[in-house]
């Protein structure tokens, strides 16, 4: 199993549907992310989570909301999308989250496109 | 102004080439900067970490970072057709709890 899991792989959904990203990891880590990485553009960070608690939020739509249960578990819970919102999603974990140089293992991405 | 300027490429080369991939940043505050080496439909993976100013090499990778003048380099010696993949260059301030990323070079080595 490699150390961070997402799925699905990929998705296609409706403006009007509402769906859930999943990401699992296996390293022990304490910190899990959220990234959009769109082409072209750099990793847009948009949620962390450090002990089970939020401690970032992006300025990120109320479309987009993040659920974490434990340590190992990050979901992206998706409603009411828009076309731009078609993106990779990327979810990362770290040892923890703290000033210093804490290195990010990331997933292989959810393909996301909105209809 | 960009806190961080990738070119985007693409850049092809032969295969045994030496490249050299490059970002500039405007943050003076960056103390740590790393290379991620991304293959089609796959997530970053850590390839290059570096503290500070100075050189660091790790088998045919080098990474070069001049905080004089705001530039890191990524040279990577005897180019494989197996390096072709997106690098992106990223940094933090010490005091900062998320990193800054460049928008990534696609790089192809030609066999």
């Amino acid at each position: 199993e490699t150390g961070v899991t997402q799925t699905p792989r990929h998705l296609v959904m409706g403006m009007t549907n509402k769906k859930s990203l999943k990401c699992e990891q296996h390293l022990g880590h304490n910190a899990m992310y959220w990234y959009k990485q769109s082409a072209k553009k750099p990793l847009e960070l948009m949620f962390v989570y450090n002990f089970k608690e939020q401690t970032e939020n992006n300025s990120v739509p109320s479309r987009f909301s993040p659920e974490c249960p434990n340590s190992s578990h990050l979901f992206l819970h998706l409603h009411t999308l828009q076309p731009e919102d078609s993106a990779l999603y990327l979810c990362a974990s770290s040892q923890e989250l703290r000033q210093g140089n804490e290195k990010l293992f990331f997933g292989s991405g959810t393909q996301l496109s909105v209809l | 102004q960009k806190e961080v300027e990738q070119d985007p490429g693409p850049l092809s080369v032969p295969e045994g080439a030496i490249v050299s991939l490059n970002c500039t940043y405007s943050n003076s505050a960056f103390q740590y900067f790393m290379w991620y080496r991304q293959y089609s439909r796959k997530g970053p993976e850590l390839l290059m970490y570096t503290y500070s100013s100075g050189n660091k090499e790790d088998g045919r990778f080098t990474a070069q970072v001049d905080k004089s003048s705001k530039y890191i380099s990524l040279f990577i010696r005897d180019s494989q057709p197996s390096d072709s993949a997106t690098y992106l260059c990223a940094m933090k301030s010490g005091s900062a709890r998320q990193l800054t990323f460049g928008s990534g070079t696609q790089l192809t080595v030609l066999p």
